[in-house]
């Protein structure tokens, strides 16, 4: 059972224009959502988060979204690069049983063309 | 600073094996977790590592352990492998607990034949 979910695996804009990556949970216990991006041969690299007690967080060219009542995020970038073509991930946090667990989307491919 | 570096990049296994992956985390990160990635599954979480105690363990059996040592240094061990291990492993550090501040090494790429 999927709990994060990365309906699209991929998602292609023009350069300049807003990239909007989305990302759906199950668990309304998750407290904590991370962004990552990923380029080829190298390991995913943290972009940004937001804990559940906000509903945005912005960084530069980069806002991050949470809607806790529909249980969905997305990452908005803009303007997008053709820099940012990546793989992103999208990862949720919880406290079970004493530990944190995190979970983590299957992804999506993000190409911006020049 | 270096980087995370794992060890070694590419592997190659066959069926019933065991392997043994290492992670060495950035200088002064205490925090050493790993991760398995494949096509279909996506990013999944293994187990983090926390000052050598095992903090926090995702949903993966028995056959994949780890341990941390006194230098932040991690290793993964899988035993018994089967093919459905042939996938990227990817070890990430931080300085403390939390997974904003988290760090990936390359990965490392496992085939079972």
């Amino acid at each position: 059972d999927q709990q994060v979910k990365q309906n699209s695996p991929s998602l292609s804009v023009q350069e300049g224009r807003i990239s909007i990556l989305n990302c759906d949970y199950t668990n309304s216990m998750f407290d904590y959502f991370l962004w990552y991006k990923k380029y080829p041969a190298e390991g995913p690299t943290f972009l940004i988060s937001i804990s559940s007690i906000k509903d945005k967080n912005e960084d530069g060219r980069f806002t991050v979204f949470l809607n806790k009542s529909a249980k969905h995020l997305s990452l908005h970038i803009v303007p997008s690069q053709p820099g940012d073509s990546a793989v992103y991930f999208c990862a949720a946090s919880l406290t079970q049983g004493g530990s944190e667990k995190l979970v983590f989307g299957k992804g999506t491919k993000l190409t911006v063309n020049p | 600073k270096a980087g995370v570096t794992q060890t070694p990049r590419y592997l190659i296994k066959t069926r019933g094996q065991q392997v043994t992956l290492s992670c060495s985390p950035i200088s002064g990160h205490r925090s050493v977790s790993w991760y398995q990635q494949t096509p279909g599954q996506g990013l999944q979480f293994l187990f983090e590592y926390f000052s050598e105690t095992q903090r926090n363990k995702g949903n993966f059996p028995g056959r994949f352990s780890g341990r941390q040592f006194s230098n932040s240094r991690s290793e993964m061990n899988v035993s018994t492998l089967e093919l459905g291990d042939s996938a990227l492993y990817l070890c990430a550090s931080s300085p403390g607990q939390g997974y904003d501040e988290q760090f990936f090494g390359p990965g490392t790429r496992l085939t079972v034949l």
